[in-house]
C-alpha cells in the first residue's frame, strides 16, 4: 500500500531554470511532510519540511507548496543548479511520531 | 567527523547465512532507526530505538533482530538471509522530540544475497 508516490521517477531540467518536484498522498491523517535529498553512496539529508497547517514553506531557492484538498505537495527549485542534480524523495509523517513515510524519489538532472 | 557511520558499506553473501550490520551515531541523540531500501527504491522504517528501548517495529521477519548496545549504536542482525533480503539499508538517528523532521541518516550498507 503506497501511501506517498512520486509518479515521476527522472527530471531533467536546464541550469538556472525552475524545477518542479511533485509528490501526492492518501493518507488524510498525515499532517507533516518533508523533502529529503540523496546523492549517490550517500544517505538522505534533509531539505525542508511544511506542517499541514500551512500551504507553503519558503527556504532560500527552496520552496515547498501544499494542497491539502488534492492531497499533494510539490517542492520548486528556483534557479536550479548543476549541485542539485540528486534524487528527491518525498516524506509524510503525522507530526512527533517518528515514523517517516517515503515516496520512491525523482532523480533530478540540472543540465549546464 | 561522520556523523552516523555504518558498516560494512557493501556486504556479498549466499543464502542462508547470518550477517550483521553497525552503526554508530556520534550526535548524541536518543533516537536510532533502521530503514530499508529496497529494488523498487521504496524507502521504508523498519526499527526504531529510543534509549535501548524499541519504539518501532514495523511487520518485519523475525529474522531480524536489532540490537542497541548504547544509545549511540544501533546493530542490525540478519539470520538466515534469504534472496528478497537484498537491498541498501539505511541507519538514521534523531533527537525524539524534533525527529519527525531531524533524521540523520548514514551512507547506507549495499547488501547483496546470493
Amino acid at each position: 500500500d503506497q501511501q506517498v508516490k512520486q509518479n515521476s521517477p527522472s527530471l531533467s531540467v536546464q541550469e538556472g531554470r525552475i524545477s518542479i518536484l511533485n509528490c501526492d498522498y492518501t493518507n488524510s491523517m498525515f499532517d507533516y511532510f518533508l523533502w529529503y535529498k540523496k546523492y549517490p553512496a550517500e544517505g538522505p539529508t534533509f531539505l525542508i519540511s511544511i506542517s499541514s497547517i500551512k500551504d507553503k514553506n519558503e527556504d532560500g531557492r527552496f520552496t515547498v507548496f501544499l494542497n491539502k484538498s488534492a492531497k499533494h505537495l510539490s517542492l520548486h527549485i528556483v534557479p536550479s543548479q548543476p549541485g542539485d542534480s540528486a534524487v528527491y524523495f518525498c516524506a509524510a509523517a503525522n507530526f512527533g511520531n517518528e515514523k517517516l513515510t517515503f515516496g520512491t524519489g525523482t532523480r533530478l538532472t540540472i543540465i549546464p | 567527523d561522520t556523523a552516523v557511520s555504518q558498516t560494512p558499506k557493501y556486504l556479498v553473501t549466499q543464502m542462508g547465512n547470518d550477517k550483521s550490520i553497525k552503526c554508530e551515531q556520534n550526535l548524541g541523540h536518543d533516537t536510532m532507526y533502521w530503514y530499508k531500501q529496497d529494488s523498487k527504491k521504496f524507502l521504508k522504517i523498519m526499527f526504531s530505538y529510543n534509549n535501548k528501548e524499541l519504539i518501532i517495529n514495523e511487520t518485519v521477519p523475525n529474522r531480524f533482530s536489532p540490537k542497541s548496545p548504547d544509545k549511540a549504536h544501533l546493530n542490525l542482525h540478519i539470520n538466515s538471509l534469504e534472496l528478497g533480503d537484498s537491498a541498501v539499508y539505511f541507519c538514521a538517528s534523531s533527537v525524539r522530540e524534533t525527529s519527525t523532521d531531524t533524521q540523520y541518516f548514514g551512507p547506507g550498507t549495499r547488501l547483496t544475497v546470493l
